[in-house]
């Protein structure tokens, strides 16, 4: 079983709608990271979270370390927000490593 | 522009040669790392370090060595290439504690024939 599992796999939407991926962890960690891979390979920070909630634009991801569970919304989802979208943790303290889920695909529809 | 520099971006090489795949960053950040991205699995941890001449091994280090002469710099070397690692390959950074987060290079994609 992979320490980081992420649901769904694949997720489709209409333009406009509310999206939601989850992230589950089974290890301890420090931190928690969500991240954008766009189709052309890059892949960006969108957040990094120890605890509660954190907004930017249309995008909130909250953590529950007690449930060891991470969320990513989008609101008003758009067409650009297609990417694959990439969960992580920082395990223990005082480490650079991460560990990754394997990611969800999101592509948004006109 | 600040940020994580990668080259090459695409690179086919022949089982059995060598070659060393760049990275540099400029935001003085402590913590770099590579890693590998295969479908069907999440990124993996080939090598870190956590300042300049200090590196450690990962997930998958098996094949790749990598060195950190400079605070700037930390080259991913292959010494002898095999099919097992074709993959695309990311460099990231980091300030000490990753408060701020990571910083990604662009990848490149390595075939190995």
């Amino acid at each position: 079983k992979n320490e980081v599992e992420q649901s769904p796999q694949n997720l489709t939407a209409q333009e406009g709608e509310f999206i939601t991926i989850n992230c589950s962890y089974s290890v301890g960690i420090s931190a928690l990271h969500w991240l954008q891979q766009h189709p052309g390979g890059g892949i960006v920070s969108l957040f990094m979270l120890s605890s509660g909630k954190k907004k930017h634009g249309r995008l909130i991801a909250t953590i529950n370390i007690q449930e060891k569970h991470s969320s990513l919304h989008i609101t008003a989802s758009h067409p650009r927000d297609s990417a694959v979208y990439i969960c992580a943790v920082t395990p223990g303290h005082n480490t650079d490593k991460l560990i990754f889920g394997t990611g969800t695909r999101l592509q948004v529809f006109p | 522009n600040a940020g994580v520099t990668q080259t090459p971006k695409f690179q086919v090489l022949k089982t059995g040669q060598s070659m060393t795949l760049q990275c540099a960053q400029d935001m003085n950040h402590e913590y770099m790392s590579w890693y590998r991205q295969d479908p069907g699995m999440g990124l993996r941890l080939i090598h870190y370090s956590v300042g300049a001449g200090i590196t450690d091994q990962g997930e998958v280090p098996n094949g790749y060595n990598v060195s950190r002469s400079t605070t700037e710099d930390f080259p991913l070397r292959l010494l002898s290439a095999a099919p097992s690692q074709t993959s695309v390959y990311f460099c990231a950074s980091s300030y000490k504690g990753d408060f701020y987060g990571y910083t990604f290079g662009s990848g490149t994609r390595l075939t190995v024939v």
